[in-house]
């Protein structure tokens, strides 16, 4: 069974830092893909990165990038250079092939951001 | 360019009463359907999701059901509403063009029973 693991269930950052969100998974099938969530306080999730399990560079868009170490299961999503509307739940899922693209997701991490 | 709809957005309903929540796509053809439900302060729970017209699969047993009447259309149903179905209802679709397709949500429903 696949599984996503969020260990940080709220984060802090000042405004114009960076910051990690970690991720960790567990699956025995060798394709799978990885995506980030954002979910804001009004509820609607947005899609932000994938990263595929067979990509060779760690993905990015703008000021997300996903720090992606196979060996160690670990998709970790990084924001550059923190706004104040970053501050939402973000969520780490997991897809894998031939799961009729069902996503497994973790439990989220609050991030709020400080001025 | 795709976009999906999803409503009522706030839902207050006694328990015991039917639910039915509608979600539509447009924009797209043959897409991948979901329901998820989101307890407060909590991740994602997959309810159901269809692949087709008339096609639906659950993941976990509950009061509620799901129907996909046309090609865009999920419907998520119940006859009758437990406390226990409280909860963020969120819709979402997917293109089966590759793995590598997110899933993108509506705007969800907030269920209460009272």
């Amino acid at each position: 069974a696949q599984k996503i693991t969020q260990t940080q269930p709220g984060m802090f950052v000042q405004e114009k830092e960076a910051v990690t969100l970690d991720c960790t998974y567990d699956t025995s099938d060798p394709s799978y893909g990885l995506f980030w969530y954002k979910q804001p306080s009004s509820g609607e999730m947005i899609f932000l990165i994938y990263q595929g399990s067979y990509d060779q560079q760690n993905a990015t868009e703008g000021r997300y990038s996903l720090n992606f170490q196979k060996a160690r299961k670990s998709a970790n999503l990084v924001i550059s250079a923190s706004q104040l509307g970053d501050s939402a739940m973000y969520f780490c899922a997991m897809r894998v092939t031939g799961s009729n693209y069902k996503l497994t997701f973790g439990k989220g991490t609050l991030l709020t951001v400080n001025p | 360019s795709q976009t999906i709809h999803q409503w009522p957005a706030t839902l207050v309903q006694p328990v015991g009463s039917p639910l039915s929540l509608e979600c539509t796509v447009e924009g797209t053809s043959n897409p991948n359907l979901y329901w998820y439900r989101q307890a407060a302060g909590r991740g994602l729970q997959l309810l159901f999701y269809s692949v087709g017209i008339g096609q639906i699969s659950s993941e976990v047993p509950q009061n509620l059901s799901a129907s996909r009447p046309q090609d865009r259309q999920f419907i998520l149903s119940s006859k009758k509403l437990l406390l226990s179905d409280s909860g963020f209802y969120l819709c979402a679709w997917s293109s089966r063009q590759g793995g590598n397709q997110p899933q993108h949500f509506g705007d969800g429903t907030r269920l209460s029973i009272l």
